[in-house]
C-alpha cells in the first residue's frame, strides 16, 4: 500500500528558505502513470495547490507562487522535495505531499497526460514561519 | 486562472438527509473535477474524480454529476461519518485550483 511521509522543519524564520521532503514507500516514483504534488492548508483556511512534478522532472507551478518555489524529484531514493524561498508569516500552513493520477487531455489528434486527481496523501507537516 | 466557486460554505443537515454541494468553474473544464472529504486534523480523502467516477472504497451514497460548468456532489443518505468539510478541485489545464470548501454540519 502506497504511503507518503513528509519531513522537514516545524519552524522557519522569515526571509529564510523552507525545505520539505516527501518519502514514498510501497510504490515507485519512477512511474509514468503518476505525478507527485505539494499542497498546503493555512490555519483555518482551504487547500492551495503549490507544485507538481513527474518522474522525468517535468514541473508545474501555481502561478501565484512561481519564482519562490522549486520542486524536484530523486527517483534513486524514491522521494521528492519542495523548496520555498523568502518565506513570510503567510506561508505558515500544514504542507501535504500527494500522488496525482494522470488525466489524459485532448491534444490535437492525440492525448496528453497532465496531473489529475490527488489520490493518496501524506498526513501533513505543520510549518510555522516566525522569528 | 480558472476559479472554482463552491456553495454553500456551510450546510446543516441530519442523518438520513440527501444533500448536494455545488462547484461552478469560471470557464469550461470538461469533466476534469474531483471531490474530497476532509476531517479535522486529517489529510483530504479522494471521493470522486472526472466529475462522476467513484474512487475505490468510497460508499455508493456519494455521487457526482456535471451540467456545463456546474458540478454537484450528492450524498444520498447522510451517515454520521459524513459530517466533514468537502472540497472540489479542477485539473483541466495542468494546474489545479480548489474550491473554498463546504462545511457539512449536524443539524
Amino acid at each position: 500500500q502506497l504511503h507518503l511521509q513528509e519531513s522537514g522543519p516545524g519552524l522557519v524564520k522569515p526571509s529564510e528558505t523552507l525545505s520539505l521532503s516527501c518519502t514514498v514507500s510501497g510504490g515507485s516514483i519512477n512511474n509514468y502513470d503518476y505525478f507527485w504534488a505539494w499542497i498546503r492548508q493555512s490555519p483555518g483556511k482551504g487547500l492551495e495547490w503549490i507544485a507538481t512534478i513527474d518522474y522525468r522532472g517535468t514541473t508545474y507551478y501555481n502561478p501565484s507562487l512561481t519564482g519562490r518555489v522549486t520542486i524536484f524529484v530523486d527517483t534513486s531514493s524514491n522521494h521528492f522535495s519542495l523548496q520555498m524561498s523568502s518565506v513570510t508569516a503567510a506561508d505558515t500552513a500544514v504542507y501535504h505531499c500527494a500522488r496525482q493520477g494522470a488525466a489524459f487531455l485532448p491534444a490535437g489528434m492525440t492525448r496528453k497526460a497532465v496531473p489529475g486527481e490527488l489520490d493518496t496523501w501524506g498526513q501533513g507537516i505543520s510549518v510555522t514561519v516566525s522569528s | 486562472d480558472i476559479q472554482m466557486t463552491q456553495s454553500p460554505s456551510t450546510l446543516s443537515a441530519s442523518v438520513g438527509d440527501r444533500v448536494t454541494i455545488t462547484c461552478r468553474a469560471s470557464q469550461s473544464i470538461s469533466n476534469w473535477l474531483a471531490w474530497y472529504q476532509q476531517k479535522p486534523g486529517k489529510a483530504p480523502k479522494l471521493l470522486i474524480y472526472e466529475a462522476s467516477v467513484l474512487q475505490s472504497g468510497v460508499p455508493s451514497t456519494f455521487s457526482g454529476s456535471r451540467s456545463g460548468t456546474e458540478f454537484t456532489l450528492t450524498i444520498s443518505s447522510l451517515q454520521p461519518d459524513d459530517f466533514a468539510i468537502y472540497y472540489c478541485q479542477q485539473y483541466s489545464n495542468s494546474l489545479s485550483t480548489f474550491g473554498q470548501g463546504t462545511r457539512l454540519e449536524i443539524k
